[in-house]
């Protein structure tokens, strides 16, 4: 399985400031995704990172809010623009480990509080 | 939603007994996957469930998948309290939805 390492792993932030969370995989993957995950809830995907191209979203997701930048195959950062205590929230970027295994693994997250 | 459902949405047993999570979702799959989530730390990848399989098992757990009905279960047996934690399934092809989560919590 791919090894997953996300920086930062915490931050608190002001309100109105942006963060920006970077993931990087330790093998060369084809599909990286971000997800949310709402303090007490499940994940839910925000977008796909796309590889030499813009990123596919996700209903509710913006690429205003959440650019997203993936300039090679083992690496992709999400932002978090102008931020609000309403993304406080655990960030998950994952990999697609291909269609052998058919799996998703998982980075440990970058817990968001915003103040 | 873009999320499937999963119920119970919280379960508490005593150690030694079973542990049984259901899921269902909306669109059609390749597979579903179970995943588990200690205290909101990163996820464990438990077991997979192909779409052309029915039931399948790994040590303590056995997962079983109805196309038909969108819908599948996880069942942990003789369960330990390490097996405390969120439990997700997540469905869909190479992209995929996470259900609402089980929390189980064994008691000694």
């Amino acid at each position: 399985s791919a090894v997953i390492s996300q920086k930062p792993s915490r931050d608190i932030c002001q309100r109105g400031t942006s963060l920006t969370i970077q993931c990087q995989v330790d093998s060369q993957v084809t599909m990286m995704f971000w997800y949310r995950q709402q303090p007490g809830q499940s994940l839910t995907l925000i977008a796909t990172a796309n590889q030499g191209s813009e990123a596919t979203y996700e209903s509710g997701f913006v690429i205003d809010k959440f650019p997203i930048s993936r300039p090679n195959l083992t690496f992709s950062t999400l932002t978090v623009s102008n931020m609000s205590p309403e993304d406080s929230s655990i960030y998950l970027c994952s990999v697609y480990s291909g269609a052998r295994t058919d799996t998703q693994y998982f980075g440990p997250g970058t817990r968001l509080t915003v103040l | 939603s873009q999320q499937g459902e999963e119920d119970p949405q919280a379960l508490s047993i005593q150690e030694g007994e079973n542990a049984t999570m259901n899921c269902s979702y909306k669109t059609s799959i390749n597979n579903l996957q179970w995943y588990r989530q200690n205290s909101g730390r990163g996820l464990v990848h438990l077991i997979l469930i192909r779409s052309n399989e029915r039931e399948k098992h790994s040590g303590r757990l056995r997962v079983t998948l109805d196309t038909s009905k969108k819908s599948g279960s996880l069942l942990i047996t003789a369960s330990r309290a390490a097996d405390t934690a969120s439990y997700f399934c997540a469905s869909g092809t190479y992209k995929y939805i996470f259900g609402t989560g089980t929390r189980l919590k064994v008691l000694a």
